[in-house]
């Protein structure tokens, strides 16, 4: 069955502190994973799509990484507008163009 | 252009009310989602049209009726919901194509049901 966990479900950092939010996924074929941003009350805001193992891809102070367990949401210093919540979702390959999600990471950086 | 737009932003009904969300997209995508999200949950699967046709109904109650009146307008038609239905209601929309396919989701109708 497929499977999307994220962690931390919720992070606190101060601004500079850099960090990484996790995303772990079984999936039966992986067609793609996904980062989105949403913020409180706001639809799902596209960052990064990753099709295969070893791929970077990156954007202002965000860099995401995948190997075939997982993926990484890397956060170079952060402000305080970087706090969202950040949302993996994973396609497989058979799953027609279905998103699975994982529940998110909330994240929240301090001036 | 990556947009896609909701209407309306709120919307606020009681349970015998009949109302309509709206989503459009000029990216000449061609599969179109429904998604119903609650506060502090990821967004769930509702409908997925594909190439104009419903390709996925996720289980959805009967009184959540999908439209897809052609390849660039979407419509959600309510009737007779019930207070748990209140939630984020997301539009998204996607190429349609075979290979890993980015969704590009719209900003929300935020759905009140008294």
């Amino acid at each position: 069955e497929d499977q999307v966990t994220q962690s931390p479900e919720a992070l606190r950092l101060q601004e500079g502190e850099s960090s990484s939010l996790n995303c772990s996924y079984t999936v039966s074929g992986l067609r793609g994973l996904f980062w989105y941003r949403q913020d409180p009350g706001k639809g799902p805001e596209f960052l990064f799509t990753l099709y295969s193992a070893g791929e970077e891809k990156e954007k202002e102070r965000l860099k995401a990484t995948l190997t075939k367990k997982e993926s990484f949401l890397h956060i170079t210093a952060p402000k305080p507008e970087d706090s969202a919540t950040y949302l993996c979702a994973v396609q497989a390959e058979t799953g027609a163009n279905n998103l699975f999600f994982g529940t998110g990471t909330r994240l929240t950086v301090i001036p | 252009d990556t947009e896609v737009t909701q209407t309306p932003k709120h919307l606020v009904m009681g349970m015998t009310n009949k109302k309509s969300l709206k989503c459009e997209q000029h990216m000449g995508h061609r599969a179109m989602y429904w998604y119903k999200q609650k506060a502090k949950k990821p967004p769930e699967l509702m409908f997925v049209y594909s190439y104009e046709k419903l390709s996925i109904n996720e289980s959805v109650p009967s009184r959540f009726s999908p439209e897809c009146p052609n390849s660039s307008l979407l419509n959600l038609h309510l009737h007779a919901l019930q207070p748990e239905d209140s939630a984020l209601y997301l539009c998204a929309s996607s190429q349609g194509r075979g290979s890993a396919d980015t969704q590009y989701f719209g900003p929300g109708t935020r759905l009140t049901v008294l």
